[in-house]
């Protein structure tokens, strides 16, 4: 079975420029969340999506948006990007939003590196 | 908030020493707690989790302990191999009441070299 997928693997863009980050679900799971990881950190959470809606958000600004589509695969846009945004961007899929009280595990992707220059 | 605080590294071990990592957390209630594994070039893997205080986690040599009274969940393997280098991430995902349960928070990771 397929993992979670995410593309493109590596993205170079300037200052400024807007970005987009795509990623496949584990087949059955309905649950997205993404993570940004900057070099030598932990990853940190940036939004989860469930059954197309947001459900939860990290501390990131406005230029951070992301959606979930009919086939529970999404994307992650950043606007008018920064040096700092340089980073490892994580793509992680759980078949619920884990809001039933109970914890659903997570599976990550290979991630997305995206330089700024 | 809900914070993960971690060993600093890097570690470097001989093959079949003894490996503790240790991680102590901040969180309301009683959170779930993971380890995580990140290879070279890929993506994170779960190691181990415990969901309940007193839960030891284990797999593949490796074993945590949830432990409520010190807040704690640190990592052990009695003999590591080549094959464990890697930078490992202790994470927790909060109580349900404290609202967020739906997401990860992570520590800043530990690398893991071991030698042969």
């Amino acid at each position: 079975d397929a993992g979670v997928t995410q593309s493109p693997t590596h993205l170079i863009k300037t200052r400024g420029q807007q970005v987009t980050l795509r990623c496949s679900p584990i087949s059955g799971h309905k649950s997205v969340s993404w993570y940004q990881q900057v070099l030598g950190q932990g990853p940190q959470f940036i939004f989860q999506y469930y059954e197309k809606e947001e459900r939860g958000r990290g501390n990131f600004p406005d230029r951070f948006s992301a959606r979930q589509f009919p086939n529970y695969s999404s994307e992650l846009n950043v606007n008018a990007l920064l040096l700092g945004d340089s980073a490892l961007y994580l793509c992680a899929s759980s078949l619920a939003s884990g809001f039933r009280g109970s914890y659903n595990e997570q599976f990550f992707g290979p991630g997305t590196r995206l330089t700024v220059l | 908030g809900d914070s993960v605080t971690q060993m600093e590294g890097p570690v470097t071990l001989s093959e079949e020493a003894f490996l503790t990592i240790n991680c102590t957390y901040t969180a309301t209630g009683y959170p779930s707690l993971f380890w995580y594994v990140q290879y070279p070039g890929e993506g994170l893997q779960l190691l181990l989790k415990a969901t309940k205080a007193d839960d030891k986690g284990s797999n593949k040599g490796f074993e945590a302990t949830y432990r409520k009274e010190t807040t704690s969940f640190h990592l052990e393997k009695g003999s590591v191999q080549v094959s464990d280098s890697a930078v490992y991430f202790c994470a927790l995902s909060g109580d349900f009441s404290s609202g967020s349960a739906r997401q990860l928070t992570f520590g800043s990771g530990t690398q893991l070299t071991v030698l042969p």
